[in-house]
C-alpha cells in the first residue's frame, strides 16, 4: 500500500537555521514519483520539486535542497539559512503507476514549520 | 498562477444544505482531479475525471459527487452538508492520465459548514 509518513508535526526554528523536512514513503511500485508542496498561510498548495522514481541525484535551487535515498524510501528536504517567509506547512507527496491505473498524488500529514525572527 | 480556476473561493453554508463548486482547468487539459483537505483527513485524494469520464475515485462520500463536463470544467457537488464536510477543497488538473503528467492545483474552495 502507498503511503507519506513525515513524522514532524511542527518544527520551529530561528531564523539563518537550517532546516531538514523529512519524509519517508511507502510503495510497491518501481516508478513513482515524489513531491513536495508548500502551503502558505493564505491557504493555496504551491509545488517545489517533483523526483521520478529513477532519478536518485540530489537536487539543490537556492536555498531549497532535497535528498532522494532510495535505500532508506526517504526523501528529505532541507532549508538552508531560513527566512520568515519559509514559514508555512509543508507536504511531502506521492504519485504511483504512470501506466493505466490511478494516479492520484498521496500526501503526508504535513509539516508545519515556524521561522523565528 | 497554476491556470486552474477555483470559484467560489469562499463559501458559508448551514448544514443539510447543498452546495456545487467550481473548476475550470489549463487551457488544454484532459483530467481534472479533486481533493480535499481537512483538519482530520489532511489532504486526500476524492475523484478523477478525463475528458468527460470518471477515471479514479479515493474516500468520496456517497453524498459527494462529480462530473466534467464537454468544455472540460468541473463541479463538485457536495449536499446533506455535515459539519464535518467543512475543509479546503483543491481541484488539479493535468494534461493527459498518469502520473508523468503533472498536476497544477488551483487556489481551492474553502467551505464552511455552520
Amino acid at each position: 500500500a502507498q503511503k507519506v509518513t513525515q513524522a514532524q508535526t511542527e518544527i520551529s526554528v530561528v531564523e539563518k537555521e537550517d532546516v531538514t523536512l523529512d519524509c519517508v514513503y511507502e510503495t510497491r511500485d518501481t516508478t513513482y514519483y515524489l513531491f513536495w508542496y508548500k502551503q502558505p498561510p493564505s491557504g493555496e498548495l504551491v509545488f517545489l520539486i517533483r523526483r521520478n522514481s529513477f532519478d536518485e541525484q540530489n537536487e539543490i535551487s537556492g536555498r531549497y535542497s532535497w535528498n532522494f535515498q532510495k535505500s532508506t524510501s526517504s526523501f528529505n528536504f532541507t532549508i538552508t539559512a531560513s527566512q520568515v517567509v519559509d514559514s508555512a506547512v509543508y507536504f511531502c507527496a506521492l504519485s504511483e503507476d504512470p501506466m493505466n491505473r490511478d494516479d492520484k498524488i498521496i500526501f503526508g500529514k504535513g509539516t508545519r514549520l515556524h521561522i523565528l525572527p | 498562477d497554476s491556470g486552474v480556476t477555483q470559484t467560489p473561493k469562499h463559501l458559508i453554508t448551514a448544514t443539510g444544505q447543498r452546495v456545487t463548486l467550481r473548476c475550470s482547468p489549463r487551457s488544454g487539459d484532459l483530467s481534472v482531479y479533486w481533493y480535499q483537505q481537512s483538519l482530520d483527513q489532511g489532504l486526500q485524494f476524492l475523484i478523477q475525471y478525463y475528458n468527460g469520464e470518471e477515471r479514479a475515485k479515493g474516500n468520496i462520500l456517497e453524498r459527494f459527487s462529480a462530473q466534467q463536463f464537454p468544455d472540460l470544467h468541473s463541479e463538485l457537488n457536495l449536499s446533506s452538508l455535515e459539519l464535518g464536510d467543512s475543509a479546503l477543497y483543491f481541484c488539479a488538473s493535468s494534461r493527459a492520465t498518469g502520473s508523468e503528467n503533472e498536476q497544477y492545483f488551483g487556489p481551492g474552495t474553502r467551505l464552511t459548514v455552520t
